[in-house]
């Protein structure tokens, strides 16, 4: 079945701890992998991952693409209370570059002072 | 400043009565899109269009109509036909661009809709 499938489904933390959120995947006729955050209302963009094994890195975020495993990670150093989100995980369909995309159910990680 | 606009950001319906969602971009994007959002299901693509006057069935289309007459605004409507009209609505939009290149979506605020 084709679907995208994220892992733990909640986490809890505290500030200054390490998490590394999974997401993992069943076809490989696609063109990208995104990870989005969401914190109330709209997701906003964090990383676009198309190329395998090259570490995307954004400040405390990162985020690394397994084309052979099918597999992403989405690694977060040093915790705040602001990184408390829903992250959610998506892939594109077939060649395209749109937003047409298949997501997970997203991961709820709380961070704790 | 450029984005995507939803409206209204809550909105009560009674059963039977059809509703539509607003979604407006200053982005000058040729895609748009609308998913919904469920607790535990993440997004879920019910309708999209690539192009002004033409859209295509996203996953979950049943019970859902749309209109692209505007290449800014791509409007929602919930029918009396939607079994579970309860959640969370997104719209989001995109540059289609050339093929080689990698577009990500941009996200609207949402509105929530609750059927009463």
């Amino acid at each position: 079945e084709d679907k995208v499938v994220q892992s733990p489904l909640s986490l809890v933390v505290h500030e200054g701890d390490t998490v590394t959120l999974n997401c993992s995947y069943e076809v490989t006729n696609f063109r990208s992998l995104l990870w989005y955050k969401q914190e109330k209302k709209a997701p906003t963009f964090l990383f676009m991952l198309t190329s395998s094994g090259i570490e995307k890195k954004s400040g405390r975020l990162s985020s690394i693409l397994d084309k052979k495993e099918l597999f992403s990670i989405l690694n977060i150093t040093a915790t705040q209370t602001g990184d408390s989100a829903i992250y959610l995980c998506a892939r594109g369909r077939g060649s395209s570059n749109t937003g047409k995309l298949i997501f997970g159910q997203g991961t709820t990680l709380q961070v704790k002072p | 400043d450029g984005g995507i606009t939803q409206s209204p950001k809550y909105l009560f319906r009674k059963e039977g009565q059809n509703v539509t969602l607003s979604c407006e971009q200053n982005l000058n994007h040729d895609a748009m899109y609308w998913y919904r959002q469920d607790p535990g299901q993440g997004l879920r693509l019910i309708y999209y269009s690539q192009i002004v006057n033409d859209f295509q069935k996203g996953d979950i289309a049943e019970g859902y109509s749309v209109s692209r007459e505007k290449k800014e605004s791509f409007p929602l409507t919930v029918t009396s036909a939607q079994k579970n009209p309860t959640a969370f609505y997104l719209c989001a939009s995109s540059s289609t661009g050339v093929p080689t290149m990698n577009t990500e979506a941009f996200f609207g605020q949402g509105t929530r809709l609750t059927v009463v």
